[in-house]
């Protein structure tokens, strides 16, 4: 059936230090790819996304590549902050615009000064 | 932006008795919410999507006589844990949409734990 499987963390890595949250998918005809994140204390934010085969989404300095052959979309950023510490998830929806989404069990990410 | 607010943030019941908690949106119209729940180190699971004014759908195994959904108002919807069990300890985690945008805005979850 259709599921995400991301790195377990917990990850801990120091500030300035590369990051790399690999996520891989089983899914039924072309999904569309999400990394959300979730700051302590608060709900879900969409973080990017890419709609289909070899698009690449970014936002603050994250970066992810939708890469058909290997079912994969690994969140990267090379260089973390503090800041960015919170737990990430992958996700996709197989409905394009539809907002029906099937989720990995998060990563937590901690960075410390 | 789109702000989804859950309430309670925690709860705290005996077993046997009910729960309810609620997901407001706060400065949008939600026309569609949806409820997830989430065990630790697991994925989020949808468990039902509501439409305002009509009966939720339930996801395959979902007990819609244990949860209940109710979607009265284009900015409410409420998740009521009927004779709750220690196995329905979880974080519920509730989502909405609507006002003609594609966006997804996610509540801060509530964490259930039954005694």
């Amino acid at each position: 059936g259709d599921s995400v499987t991301q790195m377990e963390g917990p990850v801990t890595l120091s500030e300035e230090a590369f990051l790399t949250i690999n996520c891989t998918y089983t899914a039924t005809g072309y999904p569309s790819l999400f990394w959300y994140v979730q700051y302590p204390g608060e709900g879900l934010q969409l973080l990017l996304k890419a709609t289909k085969a070899d698009d690449k989404g970014s936002n603050k300095g994250f970066e992810a590549t939708y890469r058909k052959e290997t079912t994969s979309f690994h969140l990267e950023k090379g260089s973390v902050q503090v800041s960015d510490s919170a737990v990430y998830f992958c996700a996709f929806s197989i409905i394009q615009g539809a907002q029906k989404l099937v989720f990995g069990q998060g990563t937590r990410l901690t960075i410390n000064p | 932006g789109a702000v989804v607010s859950q309430h309670p943030s925690w709860v705290i019941c005996k077993s046997g008795t009910s729960v309810k908690i609620e997901c407001r949106s706060l400065d949008f119209q939600a026309t569609t919410m949806f409820w997830y729940r989430q065990f630790p180190k697991q994925s989020l699971m949808l468990m039902a999507t509501s439409n305002e004014g009509s009966k939720a759908t339930y996801e395959q195994g979902v007990e819609k006589d244990k949860f209940l959904i109710n979607h009265a108002s284009l900015t409410l919807s409420t998740l009521t844990v009927t004779s709750a069990h220690p196995e329905d300890s979880s974080f519920y985690i509730c989502s909405a949409t609507g006002g003609g945008a594609n966006v997804l805005t996610f509540g801060a979850g509530s964490r259930l734990t039954v005694l």
